[in-house]
């Protein structure tokens, strides 16, 4: 069975470019979330999409944004980027609303800003 | 303050030795509690659910104690396999759908 999928799993871009990654969760999971980690952190909490609505927000800039798509697939995006959102970018996905034990994350995406 | 608080490490310790991390909260309100593992360059994977009762899985046994509000983590007779970062991670009550993560703690298993 495959688990959740990010494309691409590096990116480099340059400051002021935009950028959008993607997510497939596990077959049959409904919630989709956004994790960025930065090197030496723990990963932040950026979006929980489910049932194709946002449930979750965390404190991001608006030029971060997200959406679901009817298959539970997700998008990233990332406009103006700056040096700071050079991190790793990872996907997680959850049968129900709640992640908590049952939350699976893909590799993620591996973005530099230039 | 930091919503959750680890020492990162990190932690070097022989083979077959037992290690300990703590990771402490400050949020009262937190309901649920994780210990992940991730290892370099590699997603973050669950370790075991932090019960108030303790948990073992294993070598490994999770402590909750909601009074001081901290977890912890014990490993005994650690192997190479065991480096790797330990992610606390807590879920807060109203924000269900949101992981907080500590900054981790990095443990390297030597010969």
């Amino acid at each position: 069975d495959a688990g959740v999928t990010q494309s691409p799993t590096h990116l480099i871009k340059t400051r002021g470019q935009h950028v959008t990654l993607r997510c497939s969760p596990i077959s049959g999971h409904k919630s989709v979330s956004w994790y960025q980690q930065v090197l030496g952190q723990g990963p932040q909490f950026i979006f929980q999409y489910y049932e194709k609505e946002e449930r979750g927000r965390g404190n991001f800039p608006d030029r971060f944004s997200a959406r679901q798509f009817p298959n539970y697939s997700s998008e990233l995006n990332v406009n103006a980027l700056l040096l700071g959102d050079s991190a790793l970018y990872l996907c997680a996905s959850s049968l129900g609303r709640v992640g908590g034990e049952k939350l699976f994350f893909g590799s993620g995406t591996q973005l530099s800003v230039l | 303050r930091k919503e959750v608080e680890q020492d990162p490490g990190p932690f070097n310790v022989p083979e077959g030795a037992t290690v300990a991390f703590n990771c402490t909260y400050s949020n009262s309100a937190s309901q649920s509690f994780f210990w992940y593992r991730q290892d370099c360059r590699k997603e973050p994977k669950l370790l075991m659910s932090v019960y108030s009762s303790g948990n073992e899985d294993g070598r490994f046994t999770a402590q909750l104690n909601r009074a001081s509000q901290y977890i912890s983590l014990l490993i005994r007779d650690s192997k190479l396999s065991d480096s790797a970062t330990y992610l606390c991670v807590v879920i807060n009550t109203g924000t269900a759908s949101k992981l907080t993560f500590g900054t981790g703690t990095r443990l390297q298993v030597t010969l």
